[in-house]
């Protein structure tokens, strides 16, 4: 299966920790997405990739998220200074020019 | 914020019912999209609409785009087990996908 991967799939961290997750897109998916689900909650846009340029970015992306795709295959999506606000489960997806396929998403729980 | 009023917000019925979710937007979108996740997985597409009016079917599935743009319904014939989960109706615009809040849906025994 060659579907969309993140990694880790759970996270918990302490409050105030740095923490990165990973994203590795359908191969020759040339655009890639992040999105943000809490819980009750659909996912919500926070950033998007074509290639490596990031083309937009949600206002729910504050100062201490950083997205990179440094060489328009895999993304990471780095969160500094983590809050209890903070958890939630964070959702890749990837697209060539059409649908979206989801990963299974990485759960990051702050205490 | 979130710009679609997905309903009901859940369901309870028995295996063999038929299924209506509807989804309303205060604004206009070019593509509607119906997903299902379940529990620990990303969201699954199950039906894209992409002209005022359509009406698509996917097996048990069918979904219509509102005439207006601002509304989309999904129905689901028959009910079975592995039809638990959560329906979520997102409206396209551009490359960014807006979601509702999501129908969960539960079969009783």
């Amino acid at each position: 299966d060659t579907g969309v991967s993140q990694d880790p799939r759970h996270k918990i961290t302490k409050r105030g920790q740095n923490v990165t997750f990973r994203c590795d897109p359908i191969s020759e998916h040339n655009r890639l997405y992040w999105y943000r689900q809490t819980l009750g909650q659909g996912p919500e846009f926070l950033t998007y990739f074509q290639n490596e340029a990031q083309l937009e970015k949600s206002r729910l992306l504050s100062d201490r998220f950083s997205a990179e795709r440094p060489k328009g295959s895999f993304s990471t999506l780095e969160i500094q200074r983590t809050e209890q606000g903070d958890s939630a489960m964070y959702l890749c997806a990837s697209s060539q020019a059409g649908e979206q396929f989801f990963g299974p998403g990485t759960r990051l729980t702050v205490l | 914020g979130q710009q679609l009023n997905q309903s009901p917000q859940s369901m309870f019925i028995q295996e063999g019912e038929d299924v209506s979710m509807n989804c309303t937007s205060s604004s206009i979108f070019n593509t509607w999209l119906w997903y299902k996740q379940d529990p620990g997985e990303g969201p699954v597409l199950l039906i894209a609409l992409y002209k005022a009016g359509e009406l698509t079917s996917n097996g048990r599935l069918t979904a219509q785009f509102g005439i207006t743009r601002k509304d989309s319904f999904l129905n689901i014939s028959a009910s079975i087990p592995s039809d638990v989960g959560i329906y979520f109706c997102a409206g396209q615009r551009d490359d960014k996908i807006i979601f509702g809040k999501g129908t969960r849906l539960h079969i009783l025994p």
